[in-house]
């Protein structure tokens, strides 16, 4: 069955340093990944969008790279913030029509210490 | 910017009761998705709509049914309510023909006691 695994439940990273959370995937050929923010009792927020035959996506301080052979996503948050601190979900589109599911991932929970 | 809407924000059902629960997508967006997420879960996808057509179906009870209308507005209905029914269901829109990202409503909250 198809199968999305985020590296860790919580990750706890000091000011300043760079986060990098992963995202592996079994059983599955997505044509599209994204990367959301969800904070407590709230929406997920869209981030970031990387398609399959793209290596590598920025938006100021967020990176995400796609190895479809490794079949796994890294995002990145640089010069992480108190700010930064929430549950980061990433999700994958099949593609072969627009509205298929989206499948999200169990989410890491991300924890920046002053 | 309009934002999705989602109503109510809160609901208490008994168990084997029905509630409802409606979704307004950001106005001409004709795609719509329901999640159920469960407290510390990642949001599970029931079922999407485009165009008033159903697209894919997850993990969607038979208690559980849902419809789009003319306005492209939603609703998710569900029959004989459970405790584990219990969660956060959120409804998230986006216009059809991108592959872009879901904009996602603040949820509705249902409890079942």
């Amino acid at each position: 069955s198809q199968k999305i695994e985020q590296n860790s439940e919580a990750l706890n990273i000091q000011e300043g340093k760079t986060a990098t959370l992963t995202c592996n995937y079994t059983n599955y050929s997505p044509a599209y990944l994204q990367w959301y923010r969800q904070d407590p009792g709230r929406g997920p927020v869209f981030l970031l969008l990387i398609r399959e035959n793209e290596k590598e996506k920025r938006k100021e301080r967020l990176k995400v790279t796609f190895d479809t052979t490794l079949k796994q996503s890294l995002f990145h948050i640089t010069a992480s913030q108190p700010a930064d601190s929430a549950t980061y979900l990433c999700a994958l589109h099949p593609g072969y029509s627009s509205a298929s599911k989206i499948i999200f991932g169990s989410g890491t929970r991300l924890s920046i210490r002053p | 910017a309009a934002g999705v809407i989602q109503s109510p924000r809160h609901l208490i059902k008994e168990k084997r009761e029905t509630a409802t629960l409606k979704c307004y997508p950001i106005p001409r967006h004709d795609t719509v998705y329901w999640y159920q997420q469960g407290p510390g879960q990642d949001p599970q996808f029931l079922i999407s709509f485009y165009e008033k057509m159903q697209s894919d179906k997850g993990s969607i009870p038979d208690r559980f049914s849902a419809q789009q209308f003319s306005d492209y507005h939603s609703e998710l209905n569900m029959s004989s309510l459970e405790l584990g029914d219990s969660a956060l269901y959120f409804c998230a829109s986006r216009q059809g023909a991108s592959t872009g990202e879901l904009f996602f409503g603040e949820g509705s909250r249902l409890t079942v006691l």
